[in-house]
């Protein structure tokens, strides 16, 4: 199975820039994905990571180290709507072949003014 | 085309009573998966189906809890007996083949309260 550690809270201010780590354990790694789950929402995809290296979609950007076992979502100009969890999902494919994902936690960011 | 969609979006019920929730995927989506969220707490696996394949039940907390999926469309999360530990919500996500690099998509999910 994989243990994934994010951290629970953070907060930042409007227009400044953050980094959500995402930590993990796998036996058999097969790509790292983020969502974004906005209060009595659904999660909605973000991205998607399956080798080395930083991935960029405008304000939001993910990296991926496999050997350290390391993920961050990296937010930037912050907005006030970007107020949501951000939950890190790991494919592990060492036991059985299966593409299920598992979930962190997630991590609750508040942005203030 | 509309993305996933579930019913009810709220469902209360009395200890001991039996649930039905149901999951409309992504027309096209061979893969369905079911989780369930409590409150600070991340995604649990509940069960994946791909197909024409056996479904991954592996995630089921107890067998109180069942799933089928009709046609390879609909889907329905049954759970008997309810308890209050089982009140979460549950949500349905589709991707197009469930493999790899496959997005899940998740539909808004069914809030469950358990009295």
């Amino acid at each position: 199975g994989q243990n994934i550690d994010q951290p629970t809270e953070m907060t930042a201010t409007e227009g400044a820039i953050v980094q959500i780590n995402c930590t993990y354990q796998t036996s058999g790694f097969n790509g790292l994905f983020w969502y974004q789950q906005h209060a009595g929402e659904a999660p909605t995809f973000l991205s998607y990571n399956v080798l080395d290296g930083l991935e960029e979609k405008g304000r939001f950007s993910s990296f991926l180290s496999r050997s350290k076992g390391y993920s961050y979502l990296l937010l930037k100009e912050l907005q006030m709507k970007d107020s949501a969890s951000y939950l890190c999902a790991v494919r592990d494919t060492g036991t059985g072949g299966s593409y299920i994902p598992t979930f962190g936690r997630g991590t609750s960011l508040i942005v203030h003014p | 085309g509309a993305g996933v969609s579930q019913s009810p979006s709220n469902k209360v019920t009395e200890k001991g009573k039996d649930v039905e929730l149901r999951c409309d995927p992504i027309s096209g989506h061979t893969a369905l998966y079911w989780y369930r969220q409590s409150l600070g707490q991340g995604l649990e696996f509940l069960i994946y189906f791909q197909g024409n394949s056996a479904p991954d039940k592996s995630g089921l907390p107890s067998d109180r809890f069942s799933a089928e999926r009709t046609g390879g469309s609909v889907s329905t999360l049954t759970i008997q007996r309810t308890q209050q530990e089982d009140s979460a919500v549950y949500l349905c996500a589709s991707s197009l083949v469930g493999r790899a690099a496959d997005t899940q998509y998740f539909g808004p999910g069914t809030r469950l309260t358990v009295l």
